[in-house]
């Protein structure tokens, strides 16, 4: 089984601020990692995700995440929000192999980008 | 083009009564997902279908809880009779294909209130 843990329920910023929200996970077998991104009234949506390969992966809008397999942590980061940026982010992760679709969510970290 | 179409968006009943709500996967997508979000729990997977076949039915709570998918484009998840502790947001989620089904997209929910 796995378990996923986002450290910070809330993280308020200022625009154009940087902010990291953490992500921790346990598991006993190899796991592919995501954060999901739920904005107000909508559903989740993919953010970026770690398959295999690099440690560090890219989303389109700035988001930025890094697998650290010692520390089973998979933190997101961004070095300048916008108020666009306002939402709920899930850190995710799924087992290897044919249990894939389980995804295991985090209860979520809600990000607010103050002006 | 048009992402998971869910209905109702809001819903509002008396405990006792059926509720059934409705989704329309992305054309294409072979896997479907029934998940709840609640506060208490966070997101939980309810049920996952491949090719309209449920796969895995484990996380469905109890016998009051059913779901179908009659054909590729529609299913249902249905409650009866419905009790106040099943009010929660009701999403579907459907991907592509079975080997990728870790990345999934979401509908914009169900709110189900029930009194």
């Amino acid at each position: 089984a796995q378990s996923v843990t986002q450290l910070d329920s809330q993280v308020p910023v200022f625009e154009e601020a940087p902010v990291e929200l953490r992500c921790n996970y346990s598991s006993s077998v190899s796991v592919y990692l995501f954060w999901y991104v739920q904005y107000p009234n909508q559903g989740l949506q993919l953010l970026l995700k770690y398959l295999s390969g690099s440690t560090l992966v890219e989303s389109i809008n700035g988001f930025e995440a890094e697998f650290n397999k010692s520390q089973t942590s998979f933190h997101l980061r961004k070095p300048s929000v916008h108020i666009s940026d306002t939402a709920e982010y899930f850190c995710a992760v799924s087992p290897y192999g044919g249990s894939n679709y389980k995804l295991t969510f985090g209860k979520g970290t809600l990000l607010t980008v103050n002006p | 083009d048009a992402g998971v179409i869910q209905s109702p968006r809001h819903e509002v009943t008396e405990m006792g009564q059926e509720v059934t709500l409705r989704c329309k996967p992305i054309s294409g997508h072979n896997s479907l997902f029934w998940y709840r979000q609640t506060m208490m729990r966070g997101l939980e997977l309810l049920i996952y279908f491949n090719n309209n076949v449920p796969i895995d039915d484990s996380g469905m709570p109890e016998d009051r809880f059913s779901a179908k998918m009659p054909n590729a484009s529609f299913s249902t998840l249905k409650i009866q009779p419905s009790e106040p502790r099943d009010s929660a947001v009701y999403f579907c989620a459907s991907s592509l294909d079975r080997e990728r089904s870790y990345e999934q997209y979401f509908g914009p929910g169900t709110r189900l209130t029930v009194t």
